[in-house]
């Protein structure tokens, strides 16, 4: 059984530009939630999806956003791209929107903006 | 939201008991607490959760003094494998989840 995926795992990108990140969630999961993790800190929520739609946000700019497919897939989107977004970007999967009890993370997609 | 306060590092020995212990006074009647593990360059990892009083899996230990004001991860037996990242959570089942700056766990030979 799969876990969580996300690919790519590693991209670079030039300031300005626009990256898509995507993620499968865990089989019989129907909500994904996204995760910037800088480099020694703790992940920081982004946002929320379940039956594509955007059910909760954290404090990121509209440069970020996202989309949720009928299977349940899931994409990251950052617009104009800053050095300060070069960071570990973690997807999360779960069974309904619950967000606090057993969430399971995929190995993330490390991107770096040069 | 509740904030938590863990400390920055430890370090342990193999086969000692590890206490992580985590403050948080501002926890809510709805919240609950919740520990992940993460490795290097990898997702976070769920290790247990809890409301009060003890909660035990195959991983670890969970204590909840009645006040709910913090709690302690134990780690039986720590071995090389359980050097990581531990976060403490603290917050409703159906809320994003908020991690802190977690405690570095370094376990020595």
């Amino acid at each position: 059984d799969a876990g969580v995926t996300q690919s790519p795992t590693h991209l670079i990108k030039t300031r300005g530009q626009q990256v898509t990140l995507r993620c499968s969630p865990k089989s019989g999961h129907d909500t994904v939630s996204w995760y910037q993790q800088a480099l020694g800190q703790g992940p920081q929520f982004i946002f929320q999806y379940y039956e594509e739609e955007e059910r909760q946000r954290g404090n990121f700019p509209d440069r970020f956003s996202g989309h949720q497919f009928p299977n349940y897939s899931s994409e990251l989107n950052v617009n104009a791209l800053l050095l300060g977004d070069s960071a570990l970007y973690l997807c999360a999967s779960s069974s309904g929107p619950v967000g606090g009890s057993e969430a399971f993370f995929g190995q993330g997609t490390r991107l770096t903006v040069v | 939201l509740a904030k938590t306060t863990q400390p920055i590092s430890m370090d342990s020995y193999e086969g000692q008991e590890v206490n992580i212990t985590c403050s948080h006074n501002n926890i809510a009647t709805n919240d609950y607490i919740t520990w992940y593990q993460q490795f290097p360059s990898q997702g976070p990892r769920f290790i247990i959760q809890g409301y009060k009083t003890k909660v035990t899996n195959e991983v670890a230990s969970l204590f909840i003094p009645a006040d709910r004001k913090s709690s302690t991860l134990s780690l039986p037996r720590v071995s090389l494998s359980d050097t990581a990242v531990y976060y403490c959570l603290v917050g409703e089942l159906r809320r994003a989840l908020t991690f802190g700056s977690g405690t570095r766990l370094q376990v020595q030979p």
